[in-house]
């Protein structure tokens, strides 16, 4: 059974520029999530969806950030404009369902300059 | 809020000793308890999880687990330490469909 993939695994950009990630789920998991793990703390959940609804996003920051995962497979992360202190690993995770294990990806490492 | 709380940051283990991280939460209710390891460059992978029932979980690579409800913690423990086993390892809480909350890890480094 293939995991969860992420691209890209690694970027550096500039502040006030943007960026996005893509995340592919585990076939059949109906929720997605992302984290964002800042250097030595844990995983923050950002967002979590259902399919393609959206769950919990309390703790994104809306400003900048946006997610989507229009046809309740695949999901985007992205932010615009960037800003130092998003540098942190950007790590997606899937479940069979709300209550289910997490799964998750490598994680996409960005780092802000 | 829930909280949860690993009190090292860091610990050094030599090869073949045993080993115990600490967990300890905040709640109200009995949560879900987890722990995940994360080796570098990869992803989070469960160890091990306690819903309920017996307080003595096993894991997979032959880590264990006790809840400690008078305690409000759930320590992680192996008897005898890899080299491989060399990772940061973070405890999680959640309860029913609330998100999971994260400590903030131990990284465990092993001296051979």
């Amino acid at each position: 059974e293939a995991g969860v993939a992420q691209s890209p695994r690694y970027k550096i950009i500039e502040k006030r520029q943007s960026v996005a990630f893509w995340c592919n789920p585990i076939s059949g998991h109906a929720t997605l999530y992302w984290y964002q793990q800042i250097l030595g703390q844990g995983p923050k959940l950002l967002i979590q969806f259902q399919n393609n609804g959206v769950v919990d996003d309390s703790q994104l920051p809306k400003d900048r950030f946006s997610a989507e995962r229009l046809k309740g497979v695949d999901s985007t992360l992205k932010i615009q404009p960037a800003k130092l202190e998003d540098s942190a690993v950007y790590l997606c995770a899937s479940s069979l369902d709300r209550e289910g294990e997490q799964y998750f990806g490598p994680g996409t490492r960005l780092t802000v300059t | 809020a829930q909280s949860v709380t690993q009190p090292d940051i860091h610990i050094t283990v030599s090869e073949g000793a045993s080993l115990e991280l600490r967990c300890n939460y905040s709640y109200g209710a009995t949560p879900y308890l987890f722990w995940y390891v994360q080796s570098p460059g990869q992803g989070l992978q469960l160890l091990l999880k306690y819903f309920s029932g017996d307080t003595l979980v096993q894991g997979i690579k032959g880590f264990e687990a006790e809840f400690k409800r008078s305690q409000s913690s759930f320590n992680l423990r192996k008897p005898s330490v890899h080299w491989s086993d060399a990772a940061e390892y973070f405890c999680a809480v959640t309860v029913g469909n609330e998100k999971l909350t994260f400590g903030t890890g131990t990284r465990l480094t092993i001296i051979p």
